[in-house]
């Protein structure tokens, strides 16, 4: 089955200061490479994702970058806010199995 | 769109006795699952159907834990009895299909066994 490691598990940054998350996989058969935010109390939500065919994926803040040789993926957040403070899971995947999610680095932004 | 809807919302039980979740998919999804996470951790999955078929129940501890999903669209979880260790929210998520890429979760149910 999937390993899945995540780096730092606890991250604290300055508003304004960027973040960034390493995921680590063991199964070269994933294709599949998404990250959720969750906030306390409430339930996990995608908030990027990325397939295999493409190396790098971005959103305004945030972006995705795919190393597939090396089996790593990495979350960054730029230009961090305050209501960027969340725990982030990453899960990686081949289709038509479930998500496998790591444990979770916790991103405390101080303004 | 109605997302995924979970009852109850929290529960309280004594070790040893029964409890069972329920949870309503997104109209049309066929793909459902039920994952558990226990507090600073990650979402574990506990059981994946495909329609009203299992797909993956390999970390369902199956001498206590049940799950079933009549007719393809509702599903109920089962924990009898429970144990101390079963403390956690029990998520329940939906997708399209096996294939489709993300999914979405239920608000959850937060099970507390004293």
């Amino acid at each position: 089955g999937e390993n899945v490691e995540q780096h730092p598990s606890t991250l604290s940054v300055q508003e304004g200061d960027s973040a960034v998350i390493k995921c680590t996989y063991s199964d070269s058969a994933s294709n599949y490479f998404p990250w959720y935010k969750q906030e306390l109390g409430k339930r996990p939500q995608l908030i990027i994702d990325i397939r295999s065919n493409v190396g790098e994926k971005k959103d305004q803040r945030i972006a995705v970058t795919l190393n597939k040789t090396a089996k790593h993926f990495s979350l960054h957040i730029t230009e961090t806010q305050p209501e960027d403070s969340a725990v982030y899971f990453c899960a990686p995947n081949r289709a038509g199995t479930a998500l496998i999610f790591g444990k979770g680095t916790t991103l405390s932004v101080s303004s | 769109e109605a997302g995924v809807a979970q009852s109850p919302r929290y529960k309280i039980i004594e070790k040893r006795q029964s409890v069972a979740f329920w949870c309503n998919p997104i109209s049309g999804h066929a793909t459902l699952y039920w994952y558990q996470q226990i507090l600073g951790q990650g979402p574990k999955l506990l059981i994946q159907f495909q329609n009203n078929g299992v797909v993956d129940d390999s970390q369902l501890p199956k001498d206590r834990f049940s799950a079933e999903r009549l007719k393809g669209v509702d599903s109920t979880l089962k924990i009898q009895p429970a144990k101390l260790e079963d403390s956690a929210v029990y998520l329940c998520a939906s997708s399209l299909d096996p294939g489709a890429y993300g999914y979405t979760f239920g608000s959850g149910t937060r099970l507390t066994v004293v």
